[in-house]
């Protein structure tokens, strides 16, 4: 079945700095990417995703790139700002599957 | 508000018992998922339904047990509980297979 890993595990970046959290998957036919963030006590909540024609997708200070032919993924989020700091997850699914989730980021915005 | 009910929000109870954890799923959603997450860990895969029927299984254990009914809620049933099954259950929802799915709140199980 699927496995994803991500990296880092933690990370500490500076108030206005950008931050990128990696994802590699293994299932070649998985083709759908989304992006969570879990605030502490919160629920997951998507932020982004991408599908598996588009090779990157942007939302105002967030981004994901997907490169298929290696295998991974990538969140970038510039301009960070205090509320950003939270738990980041990828996951990947290949549509009837559920989504198989990484072992998640805490991000840290130091002001 | 995701619109996935989960109750109860918060579960203490002692080694060797039995619970069950109940989700009602966002509107119009047939998939239902539910998820486990240790302190610090990631949200391990248990269980999918899809419109009533089980659609997949993950690292359930077999002291595990879930069902999805007529009317498209679901429980997960916990039995002979021991200290290591202190966890967040969460129950996600969505309209079908690669689409955004919405997490519940969760449930808190405290085994004790």
């Amino acid at each position: 079945g699927e496995n994803v890993e991500q990296h880092p595990s933690t990370l500490s970046v500076q108030e206005g700095d950008s931050a990128v959290i990696k994802c590699t998957y293994s299932d070649s036919a998985s083709n759908y990417f989304p992006w969570y963030k879990q605030e502490l006590g919160k629920r997951p909540q998507l932020i982004i995703d991408i599908r598996s024609n588009v090779g990157e997708k942007k939302d105002q200070r967030i981004a994901v790139t997907l490169n298929k032919t290696a295998k991974h993924f990538s969140l970038h989020i510039t301009e960070t700002q205090p509320e950003d700091s939270a738990v980041y997850f990828c996951a990947a699914s290949r549509g009837n599957t559920p989504l198989v989730f990484g072992k998640g980021t805490r991000l840290s915005v130091i002001a | 508000d995701s619109g996935v009910t989960q109750t109860p929000k918060h579960l203490i109870t002692a080694t060797g018992q039995r619970v069950t954890l109940r989700c009602s799923p966002r509107s119009g959603d047939l998939s239902v998922y539910w998820y486990q997450q240790s302190l610090d860990q990631g949200l391990q895969f248990l269980i999918q339904y899809y419109n009533g029927e089980e659609r997949a299984k993950g690292n359930i254990l077999e002291r595990f047990s879930a069902q999805q009914f007529p009317d498209l809620h679901s429980e997960l049933n916990l039995s002979s509980l021991e200290l290591g099954d202190s966890a967040l259950y969460f129950c996600a929802s969505s309209v079908g297979p690669a689409a955004e799915a919405f997490f519940g709140q969760g449930t808190r199980l405290t085994v004790v």
